[in-house]
C-alpha cells in the first residue's frame, strides 16, 4: 500500500470547517483512500473512503485531487467532540489488505 | 457505539503471567481483527480471523495467540507477559473476509497494564 504523509497537528475553531490534508503521491490507480479517527484512547472510528470521486456522508466530505496524489478530509462544522487523531490510510482496491495506521493528524477543536 | 464489545475494560497483571482478552463482533460480522496500540509503536495489526479460520497475521509475537469460536466471538491470549506488553488492545470486526471494501468497526479496547 502507498505511504501517506499528514501534518502532525492542526487547530480549528468550533463551528468552522476543519480541512485535514493527506499526501499520497505514490498512490496507484487501484488504491482507495480511507479515513479513520481516534478520540482519545477510544477505538478508531471509520469516517469515509473514496477511490477517485469526491465522497460525502453524514460525518464528512472527502476531496481527492484529479491526479489522486493528495486528498482532503473536510469536517464542515467542527465541534469540540471532533477533537481526535485523524488517520489517512491507502489500501489496494482489489483483494485483501489490512489497515496500516500511521501517526495521523491530531486535530484540536477549540471554543 | 460500534456494536463491537470487548472485556475486560482494564486488566492489571504481573510480568510472567497469562491473560485472555475477549471480543464479540457486531451481529452478522464474520471477521475479527486484533490490534495493539502502545505509546512507542502506535496502532499495529496483530491477527485476523474469518469465520473461525486464521486469515491474516501481522506483527503478532509468538507468546500471543488468538482464536475465533463457532459463535464468532474471539479471544486473544497473551502469555509470559513483559512490561512492554502494556498497551491498549483493540478488536475490530467486519462483514466479510477482509477485502478492502470491508469497513472495520472497532471496539472500545482493553487497557492492559503489566507491572
Amino acid at each position: 500500500d502507498a505511504k501517506t504523509t499528514q501534518p502532525t497537528s492542526m487547530d480549528c475553531a468550533e463551528g468552522r470547517a476543519a480541512n485535514l490534508p493527506c499526501n499520497h503521491s505514490t498512490i496507484s490507480g487501484n488504491e482507495y483512500v480511507y479515513w479513520y479517527r481516534q478520540i482519545h484512547s477510544q477505538g478508531p472510528q471509520y469516517i469515509i473512503h473514496g477511490l477517485k470521486n469526491n465522497e460525502t456522508n453524514e460525518m464528512a466530505s472527502l476531496i481527492i485531487t484529479e491526479d489522486r496524489k493528495s486528498s482532503t478530509l473536510i469536517l464542515p462544522h467542527a465541534t469540540l467532540r471532533d477533537t481526535a487523531v485523524y488517520y489517512c490510510i491507502v489500501r489496494v482496491a482489489s483483494g485483501y489488505s489490512t489497515l496500516t495506521f500511521g501517526k495521523g493528524t491530531m486535530l484540536l477543536v477549540s471554543p | 457505539d460500534s456494536g463491537v464489545t470487548q472485556t475486560p475494560k482494564h486488566l492489571i497483571t504481573a510480568t510472567g503471567q497469562r491473560v485472555t482478552l475477549r471480543c464479540s463482533p457486531r451481529s452478522g460480522d464474520l471477521s475479527v481483527y486484533w490490534y495493539q496500540q502502545s505509546l512507542d509503536q502506535g496502532l499495529q495489526f496483530l491477527i485476523q480471523y474469518y469465520n473461525g479460520e486464521e486469515r491474516a497475521k501481522g506483527n503478532i509475537l509468538e507468546r500471543f495467540s488468538a482464536q475465533q469460536f463457532p459463535d464468532l466471538h474471539s479471544e486473544l491470549n497473551l502469555s509470559s507477559l513483559e512490561l512492554g506488553d502494556s498497551a491498549l488492545y483493540f478488536c475490530a470486526s467486519s462483514t466479510g473476509g477482509g477485502a478492502t471494501t470491508d469497513t472495520q468497526y472497532f471496539g472500545p479496547g482493553t487497557r492492559l497494564t503489566v507491572l
